[in-house]
């Protein structure tokens, strides 16, 4: 149980496009999502927090007119990368936390690598 | 500052021996404490998961552990296998929180 999928699991744009993420909950309902990305060799950084009925939250030096974040429903939230540019190439990974067990984990995603060309 | 460090940054080890990795952490009020394993171009996948009374968790050839009064943990594994080359990622959460504090994670690369 607790699987959280993301769609797509790989994309390749070129410069100026935008693209979507979606992230979803396959067998819970989370009331809040977290989006990280993560640089080659390096641990996860989040971005965002997103929640659902109300705007997201962003870490301290996200851009949020430039990653749009919109949780839809309680099993759903999408991260929409606008413009997209070459350095915003990354590995983009999503978690929905559950309260299984009484201990609040987060489920992670199985990420969306994204390369901009 | 809340932190997490780990050590080492990377490690090789031949197929079939054991090895540990350790996590020291700074983050307070600590409310559990994690380890991940992730493979190469995957999402993070739970091992073990740690509370402040819990000095021992095994999960299979995992077993982890933690002194939470000098905020270390370690993750050993045992009869190492090819599969469990990955980054292993330790990972504390603030309590009343569901937000992660991770560590710099420990890359490992087992040898046939």
């Amino acid at each position: 149980g607790a699987v959280v999928s993301q769609h797509p699991s790989w994309v390749i744009c070129k410069s100026g496009t935008s693209v979507k993420i979606e992230c979803r909950s396959l067998d819970f309902q989370a009331t809040t999502m977290f989006w990280y990305r993560q640089f080659p060799k390096q641990s996860l950084m989040l971005m965002a927090t997103s929640n659902e009925g109300s705007k997201a939250t962003y870490e301290q030096g996200v851009e949020k007119d430039k990653f749009l974040i919109n949780h839809a429903s309680l099993t759903l939230s999408t991260l929409t990368v606008t413009s997209a540019h070459p350095e915003d190439s990354s590995f983009y990974i999503c978690s929905a936390p559950n309260d299984r067990g009484g201990r609040a984990t987060q489920y992670f995603g199985p990420g969306t690598r994204l390369l901009v060309l | 500052k809340n932190q997490v460090e780990q050590s080492p940054q990377s490690l090789i080890i031949l197929e079939g021996k054991n090895c540990t990795l350790q996590c020291n952490y700074t983050v307070s009020p600590f409310s559990n404490l994690r380890w991940y394993k992730q493979d190469t171009g995957r999402g993070p996948v739970s091992l073990t998961i740690m509370t402040f009374s819990e000095n021992t968790k095994s999960n299979g050839r995992y077993t982890a552990t933690l002194d939470a009064d000098t905020k270390q943990s370690s993750l050993h594994i045992t009869a190492s296998q090819l599969s469990d080359s990955a980054s292993y990622i330790c990972v504390v959460t603030y309590s009343g929180t569901y937000k992660y504090i991770f560590g710099t994670g420990t890359r490992l690369k087992v040898l046939a």
